[in-house]
C-alpha cells in the first residue's frame, strides 16, 4: 500500500512570505503528525491532528498553524516566513490516536529554504 | 517532562564490528520506546519499537531491550554492515492516557558510518 506523501519535496522561499506544505496520510490512517528537524534542535514535535481537530501542539509559535481535512490530508502553513524556519518539516501518520501500540509511518519530508 | 538522550556522535566503525548505542529516557509512567534510521535524504523509518518493561524489540539484526530499571533502550547489531550507514534516532511515546499519546519525543541522533 501506498506510504506517506508529503508534497513537495523541496521548497524555497523568501524572508516574510508564507508557505503552505501538503502530506496524505496512509490510507485508513486518521492521526497526523508533523515534525520540524534541523541541525541544531534536532526532531520537534509541531502538532497533531486526528479527526480534523488539533488534538496535540508542540512549543511553536502562533506563525506555525495547520489544518486536516475530511479525507485525513493535512497541510501545515508558515507565515511571516523566518531564516530560522529553514528545515525538513517531517509528517507522520498512524492508524488512531490512544491506542498503544499504534506505529508512526513518516514521509520523506519537505525541505524548506528560506532565503 | 519527557526526554531522551542519545550517544554522542558521529560513530565509525569497521564492517562486521559489533555496534552499541545508547539511549537513556526520563517519563512518567511507561512510555513506549522506538528506533528510527534514517538514511541521506529520506524521512525516518521505524527500525524497532518495544511497549513495556523487559520487552526485546529487534528487527534486520538489530536488537533493544526496554529496561525499567535503568530507563534504557540501547540499541545493538553483532555484526554491521556498510548498509547500515545512516543517522539513528531513539525516541518515546508517552503513556496512551497521557496528554500528547500520540507524540514522539526524540533524542539527538547518531550518525553511524561503517568502513568496508
Amino acid at each position: 500500500k501506498a506510504g506517506v506523501t508529503q508534497t513537495p519535496r523541496y521548497l524555497i522561499k523568501t524572508r516574510g512570505q508564507q508557505v503552505t506544505l501538503s502530506c496524505s496520510p496512509i490510507s485508513g490512517h486518521r492521526s497526523v503528525s508533523w515534525y520540524q528537524q534541523t541541525p541544531g534542535q534536532g526532531l520537534q514535535f509541531l502538532f497533531e491532528y486526528f479527526s480534523e481537530t488539533q488534538r496535540n501542539k508542540g512549543n511553536f509559535p502562533g506563525r506555525f498553524s495547520g489544518r486536516q481535512f475530511s479525507n485525513s490530508r493535512s497541510e501545515m502553513n508558515v507565515s511571516t516566513l523566518e531564516l530560522g524556519d529553514s528545515a525538513l518539516y517531517l509528517c507522520a501518520s498512524s492508524r488512531s490516536i490512544g491506542t498503544l501500540n499504534t506505529e508512526a509511518f513518516f514521509g520523506q519530508g519537505t525541505r524548506l529554504t528560506v532565503v | 517532562g519527557n526526554s531522551v538522550t542519545q550517544m554522542e556522535g558521529p560513530v565509525t566503525l569497521s564492517e562486521e564490528a559489533f555496534l552499541t548505542i545508547n539511549c537513556t529516557y526520563t517519563a512518567t509512567g511507561y512510555p513506549s520506546l522506538f528506533w528510527y534510521v534514517q538514511y541521506p535524504g529520506e524521512g525516518l523509518q521505524l527500525l524497532l519499537k518495544a511497549t513495556k518493561a523487559d520487552d526485546k524489540g529487534s528487527n534486520k539484526g538489530f536488537e533493544a531491550t526496554y529496561r525499567k530499571e535503568t530507563t534504557s533502550f540501547h540499541l545493538e547489531k553483532g555484526s554491521v554492515q556498510v548498509s547500515d550507514s545512516a543517522v539513528y534516532f531513539c525516541a518515546l511515546r508517552p503513556p496512551a492516557l497521557a496528554q500528547g499519546a500520540q507524540k514522539l519525543v526524540f533524542g539527538q541522533g547518531t550518525r553511524l558510518t561503517i568502513n568496508p
